[in-house]
């Protein structure tokens, strides 16, 4: 059981350049979420699908665009990368909405110069 | 060893020892708390979980108090192992939307064999 699958796990792209992170679970969740983490930092989020068809913004989703291609997928997309949105990105899901841990993936590196 | 989270977010404990590990929440309203531990180049991995109607909840190694009175969450981890050295983040749920989670900053545990 793979669980929450990202890639690409390491990403250098150039200020300007568009680029999409990919996420998928096999779980068969209902909520998916990607965040942002930078050093010393906790977690933001960017964006959130609370079900199929539906996504919404979190704290900090300037800059950035997703898609939630179906119940297992849910894309992040840079359209011009920014030195500031160098991270370390991660996706997560959640079975249901209420009360449950989410789960996470292993991340994308992503460095943008 | 004990750490207060956010005035001191790293914690050094020896081998052994019992770790406290602590986190102060933003809203009284939260009625759902987890514990998540994060090693170097991982995501964060769920660790345990509690719901406002308890105050305590034991795993296997960890226990979890929880003080609604001070808005207080703790970890304890008994018999500390090199294994353990990770950050420890606190997340609440957010009372307004309940799809999404409000995390603390993290504690670095370091674990000296």
């Amino acid at each position: 059981n793979a669980g929450v699958t990202q890639t690409p796990k390491f990403q250098v792209l150039k200020t300007g350049q568009s680029m999409t992170l990919q996420c998928a679970q096999d779980m068969n969740h209902n909520s998916m979420y990607w965040y942002r983490q930078d050093p010393g930092m906790g977690l933001r989020l960017i964006y959130y699908s609370a079900s199929e068809g539906t996504t919404d913004k979190g704290e900090v989703p300037n800059g950035y665009n997703v898609s939630r291609l179906n119940k297992r997928e849910f894309s992040l997309r840079l359209e011009s990368a920014a030195p500031s949105q160098t991270s370390v990105y991660f996706c997560a899901s959640i079975e249901q909405a209420l009360n449950q841990p989410q789960h996470f993936g292993d991340g994308t590196r992503l460095s943008i110069l | 060893g004990e750490s207060v989270g956010l005035h001191l977010p790293t914690l050094s404990v020896q081998e052994g020892d019992n770790s406290i590990i602590n986190c102060a929440y933003s809203n009284s309203a939260s009625d759902y708390f987890i514990w998540y531990k994060q090693e170097s180049g991982k995501g964060p991995q769920f660790i345990i979980d509690i719901r406002s109607n308890m105050d305590k909840r034991q795993g296997q190694r960890v226990t979890v108090l929880l003080n609604k009175t001070v808005k207080h969450l703790s970890l304890q981890i008994a018999a500390t192992q090199p294994g353990d050295s990770a950050v420890y983040f606190c997340a609440e749920n957010d009372a307004g939307n309940n799809r999404k989670l409000i995390w603390g900053l993290g504690t670095s545990l370091a674990v000296n064999p």
